[in-house]
């Protein structure tokens, strides 16, 4: 069965300082992997996806993510963060086609001004 | 482009009242995914749907909960009677998927549901 893992539940990072949101999946076939991020009473919006290729992808708001095969991880990137990208962030995996998506605990990014 | 419109956005009802929630997906969306997120927590797959079929509903509580998709568009999610422990966001997404090709997710605002 596919999983999710986002090991930290908060981050803390402060503005214009790099941030990292951590994911780890576990799957028995190819991973297709997304992030997504909600804001309070929101639904959720779709940020970025890897299906195959180039393993950095660059997503919405300068959002970046890296694909790595050996370590399963999907980690989220920002070279520089700010107050607005305080929100809730979710990782999640979709195994082969007609597989369901399946979703992380989220983690709570605060960026501090 | 119109996104996925959900109603009502919020409900309150008395423990087992019934309650009905509805989605309109993006058009030309054949996927329908309906998922519960509890607070603080991700979302959880009730049931989805490939055009009007559900071809996946192993997480619905059968006993009272019941889904439809008209005409493969639109879509109804029912609680009857609802619990306190059915507190909860009810999220609708959309996708299309083509062949391989794996569409992400578009989500509705959400329904929140408070159980009295």
């Amino acid at each position: 069965a596919q999983s999710v893992a986002q090991p930290e539940d908060q981050v803390n990072v402060a503005e214009g300082n790099p941030l990292t949101v951590k994911c780890t999946y576990s799957v028995s076939g190819n991973p297709y992997l997304f992030w997504y991020v909600q804001y309070p009473n929101r639904g959720l919006q779709f940020l970025l996806k890897y299906i195959t290729g180039d393993n950095l992808v660059k997503g919405s708001y300068g959002f970046e993510a890296e694909f790595n095969k050996s370590q399963t991880s999907f980690h989220l990137k920002k070279p520089s963060a700010l107050v607005s990208d305080s929100a809730l962030y979710f990782c999640a995996v979709r195994e082969n086609y007609g597989q369901n998506f399946v979703f992380g605990p989220g983690t709570r990014l605060s960026v501090l001004p | 482009e119109a996104g996925v419109v959900q109603s009502p956005r919020y409900k309150i009802i008395e423990k087992k009242q019934p309650v009905a929630f509805w989605c309109n997906p993006i058009s030309g969306h054949n996927t329908l995914y309906w998922y519960r997120q509890n607070l603080g927590q991700g979302p959880e797959l009730l049931i989805r749907y490939e055009n009007e079929e559900a071809v996946d509903d192993s997480q619905l509580p059968k006993d009272r909960f019941s889904a439809e998709r008209l005409k493969g568009v639109d879509s109804t999610l029912k609680i009857q009677p609802a619990e306190l422990g059915d507190s909860a966001v009810y999220l609708c997404a959309s996708s299309l998927q083509q062949g391989l090709n794996t569409g992400e997710l578009f989500f509705g605002e959400g329904s929140r549901l408070t159980v009295l």
